[in-house]
């Protein structure tokens, strides 16, 4: 089962901070966040591991309820280069596993 | 920095052909992958390889799709008798273990 993320699309003004979702009705070992602009290949962004983990990158968050099964992407005062379509990968099985991506949040910033 | 590289960057192909798409992971990496993405949708798994085996294929990989590893750098997928509906974009990845999953830049393949 793919993960569901959510929203779909989000459009936001430069500076302005966004959220979003990814949850799965199977328990997750690990959650992988990609980006993805137009005719590129998805860039990864960051992975979580264990359950309640909370990861950085520059003004990029996520953390991982693994009770939840879900996990969630943090924006903070995005930039106009955030631009593109974000995906949560989850391991098919575990381990070195083909992922199972969400159909992708659409993130377009605007000046 | 090492990056997984895919060649070509665009086939086009008659329908009933055979194609053949390329791909050299990163040097040190164990793990590899084949992705699609139909233009528009999601990235969708096709098959991992570890160890020269196939580890897992999705229902997508049928019998007209195949995989090898000719030598110690190449990574290839083999699409039989390409189908109108094999038209896509498809991503070659890799990682060093259970991790990071790296994306080559893709192979567009349009069949006509």
């Amino acid at each position: 089962q793919q993960p569901v993320q959510s929203p779909q699309a989000v459009i936001l003004r430069e500076g302005e901070d966004a959220v979003i979702n990814c949850s799965s009705s199977k328990a997750l070992y690990s959650v992988h966040w990609y980006r993805q602009k137009h005719g590129e290949a998805p860039v990864f962004l960051m992975i979580l591991l264990k359950g309640g983990e909370q990861k950085g990158h520059d003004k990029i968050s996520a953390s991982f309820n693994e009770k939840k099964q879900q996990s969630s992407l943090y924006l903070t005062a995005s930039q106009l280069s955030y631009s593109g379509t974000y995906f949560c990968g989850t391991p098919r099985r575990g381990g070195a596993d083909g992922l199972t991506f969400g159909k992708g949040t659409h993130l377009i910033i605007q000046p | 920095e090492p990056e997984v590289t895919q060649t070509p960057s665009h086939q086009v192909t008659q329908m009933g052909q055979e194609v053949i798409l390329r791909c050299v992971p990163i040097s040190n990496h164990l793990y590899f992958y084949w992705y699609r993405q139909i233009l528009g949708q999601k990235v969708e798994f096709l098959v991992s390889f570890y160890n020269n085996e196939i580890s897992e294929k999705s229902e997508i990989f049928d019998d007209q799709f195949s995989v090898e590893r000719p030598d110690g750098s190449n990574f290839t997928l083999k699409i039989r008798s390409t189908k109108l509906e094999d038209s896509a974009m498809y991503f070659c990845a890799s990682s060093r273990s259970t991790d990071t999953q790296y994306f080559g830049p893709g192979t567009r393949l349009t069949v006509l």
